[in-house]
């Protein structure tokens, strides 16, 4: 699947670190998305973009800060992270606001 | 909150159809129902999604009951990779929020030999 990538796929960090999560989608797709999955949690949405704008912040900390410089990329930014941060990162894409999403392969955090 | 339910758990054969049922009793009229899969330590991957017909691609079939209260998501000859977590999904046809997919806990299906 080429479709949406996320690179790393897997990232360690200390509470201290700053480090940036990447998701790049080649489907000339609209809207971009942000999911969290922790251990035996549903997934929970993050942030959406619509256009390069952000359209809704599910009341995530501010420890995490998206960026979505053009519609094909997006990132999240993590700084001063807990333990209990450590999750799967998803990244989805769809064509236009709430179509279809098409989600990448995750990337694994793990904060100590 | 999620609108649907859906066993914790199932087990098939290799070779035979997995049958997923799901209930969503509240459903209302401009809803689909949507099917995703999750493999494990990889992202979600769409399946097929249906508004109140019998639907059918490569990977599954999708039936709706008639008073759309109930679905069942077929894999028709289940494959060692077919194990995952299977997550029904209903979602509305408006635009705006009431749109975005909300994920359930699914059901973990186990293939096996």
């Amino acid at each position: 699947e080429t479709g949406v990538t996320q690179t790393p796929r897997h990232l360690v960090m200390g509470m201290t670190n700053k480090k940036s999560l990447k998701c790049e989608q080649h489907l000339g797709h609209n809207a971009m998305y942000w999911y969290k999955q922790s251990a035996k949690k549903p997934l929970e949405l993050m942030f959406v973009y619509s256009l390069e704008e952000r359209v809704e912040n599910n009341s995530v900390p501010s420890r995490f800060s998206p960026e979505c410089p053009n519609s094909s990329h997006l990132f999240l930014h993590l700084h001063t992270l807990q333990p209990e941060d450590s999750a799967l990162y998803l990244c989805a894409s769809s064509q236009d606001l709430w179509d279809l999403e098409y989600f990448g392969p995750g990337t694994r955090l793990l904060v100590l | 909150d999620a609108k649907t339910t859906q066993p914790t758990s199932m087990d098939c054969a290799e070779g035979r159809a997995a049958n997923l049922p799901c209930n969503h009793s509240t459903i209302s009229g401009n809803e689909y129902v949507y099917w995703y899969r999750q493999i494990h330590s990889q992202g979600p991957q769409y399946i097929i999604h249906g508004l109140k017909n019998n639907e059918t691609n490569e990977m599954a079939s999708l039936i709706i009951t008639e008073d759309r209260k109930s679905s069942t998501l077929i894999l028709p000859h289940a494959t060692l990779r077919d194990t995952a977590v299977y997550y029904c999904i209903v979602r509305s046809l408006d635009t705006g929020t009431a749109s975005k997919l909300t994920f359930g806990t699914g059901t973990r299906l186990q293939v096996t030999l």
